[in-house]
Formats: structure tokens, sequence, C-alpha cells
């Protein structure tokens, strides 16, 4: 099992440019996250899923938009990047809510010029 | 808006030391979670406590939570080059929705 896969791993971006970051999960989970991490900020929400087809805000969710089309996968899009999106990147899982495990990738390293 | 406020930010000690790290916050957590990051990897769950005052050890880590479940402790005996990372604490509201809020990490370097 690949466990959580993130793709890609490095892009660089203009300002305006847009991107989709994608992540892919082998455990048939049904939750689904996308996290971004800054120095010194630990790890804050984007958005999440609960299951195939739904989508919902996290705390910092402006400026990005989410698909769940597949329960495998989870796609974090930016429409028009800017500066203040240069970051890491990470997509978790988990079989279910609260105490769960969340089984995270690799992160995405993003820099918005 | 719930948070938890992680001290210290960094530390660096000596092989051999103890540390303790905290995690603290007003608001009431559900669960708790403490995970490991280590460079260009994403974190990797240490240990879940749910109950107030409960006390889990993973060899040479002990965790605590609160009896409130306002906070946690991660204590380190004789700590080891290879615990070297990022310690994240994370709690899942009172209204155990899955989604996570993060304490700000602490940097911990062990020395030989």
């Amino acid at each position: 099992n690949a466990g959580v896969t993130q793709t890609p791993k490095f892009r660089v971006l203009k300002t305006g440019q847009s991107m989709t970051l994608l992540c892919a999960q082998d455990m048939n989970h049904e939750y689904m996250y996308w996290y971004r991490q800054d120095p010194g900020m630990g790890l804050r929400l984007i958005h999440y899923s609960v299951g195939e087809g739904t989508t919902a805000k996290g705390e910092v969710p402006d400026g990005y938009n989410v698909s769940r089309l597949k329960k495998q996968n989870f796609l974090l899009g930016l429409e028009s990047a800017a500066p203040s999106q240069t970051s890491v990147y990470f997509c978790a899982s988990s079989y279910s809510k609260g105490a769960d495990t969340q089984y995270f990738g690799p992160g995405t390293r993003l820099t918005v010029l | 808006t719930q948070l938890l406020e992680q001290s210290p930010q960094f530390l660096s000690i000596q092989e051999g030391e103890n540390l303790t790290v905290y995690c603290n916050s007003s608001s009431v957590f559900s669960s708790l979670q403490w995970y490991r990051q280590e460079p260009g990897e994403g974190p990797v769950l240490l240990v879940t406590v749910v109950t107030g005052g409960e006390v889990k050890k993973l060899k040479r880590l002990t965790f605590q939570f609160g009896d409130a479940r306002k906070d946690s402790s991660l204590h380190i005996t004789a700590a080891q080059t290879g615990d070297t990372g990022l310690y994240l604490c994370a709690g899942d509201g009172s209204s155990n929705t899955g989604k996570l809020i993060f304490g700000q990490g602490t940097t911990l370097q062990v020395k030989p």
C-alpha cells in the first residue's frame, strides 16, 4: 500500500497562475483533508471532505477550491495564485472522525512569485 | 475560535537529558493527539488521548491529558538523537468533527 500520495512534490508559480494539487489514498478512507503549513504556525485546515462528493470549509479556505469526485482522490485548486499562498501543503486521510488517526502525505512545496 | 499553544517553540538539548513539551488551551477538546514530523515528510501520529487525566507511555515518551481536557504534555526521558524533529499537538474540538486544531509545534534538537 502506498498510503497517501501527493502530486507534485514541488512547484513554482507566478502570481495569477492556476494549478491543481492531487492527493490520492489507497486505504479506502472516508475522510480527507487539505492543510497548509507555514513556519511557526503549525498546520491549518483549508478544506476537508467527509465522503465522496462532499466538501466543507476549514479554517483558511479563501483562495482555494476542492473536489472529491472519487473516494480515493481529493483535489486542491488555486485559481489565481498569490504570494501569500507560498507554503507547504499536506493532504491527510482518516477512516473516521474524532480520535481516529490521520495519515499524511509527504507534502507539496509551493512557491508563488 | 479554539487555539492550542505549544511551549517551548524550540528546544536544544544534549543526548541523555529529559524534556517536557506543553500544549495548552482555554477550550475543551474531546481528544488530543501528538504527531512527530521529520524534515521533508508529513506528520506521523504518536499517540491519541481521549480521557481527562489519561497517561500513555510509548517507550521513553510519556503523554498526559489534563483532567479538564484543555491541556496535554509530552515528556521524553533520556532523549536520543533520533528524537530530533518537530512535535505537534492537535485537538479535536468538543463537537467531535474530525477537524483537527494544531499547535504551532515544538522543534526539538538533540545533540550527541
